[in-house]
């Protein structure tokens, strides 16, 4: 069964301190890995998309890397307004393209 | 572009009662998700749409929930009759299936369920 696990749960960081979520997934045929950060009250926002093993993105503070088994975003020197819940996605095989998400990491980061 | 619209985005119902939740994806996408979204989880996939197909609905509760997308555009969430287990935030998304493949998908947001 397709399964897309996070961890911590939840984390708090000081400004600017470094940190990484992880993703850990089992799927078959990966399609795409994806992140996404969703604010309170409000749908997830898309963040990035890693197609294979090796591939990294980065966007501002945030960068996303991605393995055969697992992902990372690493959050670099973060502002308070970093703080939401970071969400973990992967698409399945050609057939279905079933997308599912993992439980999120609440991150809050302290001024 | 105007986003995905929902509605209603609050609604607050008895058990046993039935609710209808309305989703309008943006124009031209043509998958169409549901998710579940209970208060401190990540959402969780009900009902998977290709145009007017299903794709996936393993995950759906078809004794009580149900789904339609007529003519590939708008789609409809029923749950009858309502247990108290399903308070939760009722989102839709939608895709674009072109090149360059993105994989993002577009949420509204959000119909927040409460079941007394």
């Amino acid at each position: 069964e397709d399964q897309v696990t996070q961890s911590p749960e939840a984390l708090r960081l000081q400004e600017g301190e470094s940190s990484s979520l992880n993703c850990s997934y089992t799927v078959s045929g990966l399609r795409g890995l994806f992140w996404y950060r969703q604010d309170p009250g409000k749908g997830p926002e898309f963040l990035f998309t890693l197609y294979s093993a090796g591939e990294e993105k980065e966007k501002e503070r945030l960068k996303a890397t991605l393995t055969k088994k697992e992902s990372f975003l690493h959050i670099t020197a973060p502002k308070p307004e970093d703080s939401a819940t970071y969400l973990c996605a992967v698409q399945g095989p050609s057939g279905t393209y079933k997308y599912i998400f993992g439980t999120g990491t609440r991150l809050k980061v302290l001024a | 572009e105007a986003g995905v619209a929902q509605s209603p985005r609050y609604k607050i119902i008895e058990k046993r009662q039935s609710v209808a939740f309305w989703c309008n994806p943006i124009s031209g996408h043509a998958t169409l998700y549901w998710y579940q979204q209970i208060l401190g989880q990540g959402p969780k996939l009900l009902i998977q749409f290709q145009n007017n197909g299903v794709v996936d609905d393993s995950q759906l509760p078809k004794d009580r929930f149900s789904a339609e997308r007529l003519k590939g555009v708008d789609s409809t969430l029923k749950i009858q009759p309502a247990k108290l287990e399903d308070s939760a935030v009722y989102l839709c998304a939608s895709s674009l299936e072109s090149w360059p493949y993105t994989g993002e998908l577009f949420f509204g947001e959000g119909s927040r369920l409460t079941v007394l």
